[in-house]
């Protein structure tokens, strides 16, 4: 079984532009997680999907968003970049009714 | 308030010393607890969930609720074990969203 599968792994980018990233989850795991990890603030929550519909949000201001496609793909977008938006940010999916989370290996975001 | 806490960032031991990693948790109800562990250049991973009370590459982890507290511990540290380890709390009734700790990293000196 194929696991969490994140894209991209690297990008650079300038303040201000907008970025996207790329979530596929385990097949057959309909929840996905975000999350924001930087050496400064550990893990942070973004936010959660479930049958494309978000569940739960951390908080983020609202230049990071998401979306989950009907197939359990998930996008989140992070516009107006800044700075401080440089981290590695990290996927997860999960069995329904399951507590243990799978990550993804991540997709490393350098905001220049 | 709902709240993990991990009280060290940096824990160095030596190889064949103990280890415990502490981990503290502010929760009224019933929560579940884990531990994942993050390698260098590896995803974040589970490592152990009190719920199963299973012993996992040598580390185990009670949960004490009078003290609540989820402290990891291993007898004999191994150089493979120099990892990120972050403690988790899940409330029984927030569909798995889980409540995380700042995060320990443990270094083991040869």
């Amino acid at each position: 079984k194929a696991g969490v599968t994140q894209t991209p792994r690297y990008l650079i980018k300038t303040r201000g532009q907008q970025v996207t990233l790329s979530c596929s989850p385990i097949s057959g795991h309909r929840s996905v997680s975000w999350y924001q990890q930087t050496p400064g603030q550990g893990l942070q929550f973004l936010f959660e999907y479930f049958s494309e519909t978000q569940r739960n949000k951390g908080n983020f201001p609202g230049r990071f968003s998401g979306r989950q496609f009907s197939n359990s793909r998930s996008e989140m977008n992070v516009s107006t970049l800044e700075l401080g938006d440089s981290a590695l940010y990290l996927c997860a999916s999960r069995r329904t009714g399951a507590g243990e989370l799978f990550f993804g290996e991540g997709s490393r975001l350098t905001v220049l | 308030a709902q709240r993990v806490t991990q009280p060290e960032k940096l824990l160095s031991v030596f190889k064949g010393a103990p280890v415990e990693l502490k981990c503290n948790y502010s929760y009224s109800g019933s929560p579940e607890l884990f531990w994942y562990v993050q390698y260098s250049r590896q995803r974040l991973q589970l490592l152990l969930r009190h719920i199963s009370r299973e012993s996992i590459k040598g580390f185990t982890a009670d949960l004490n609720k009078g003290e609540t507290s989820f402290h990891l511990k291993k007898p004999f540290a191994q150089e493979e074990d120099s990892a990120m380890y972050y403690c988790a709390l899940s409330p029984m009734d927030s569909n798995y969203q889980l409540i995380w700790g700042a995060g320990t990293k443990l270094i083991i000196k040869p």
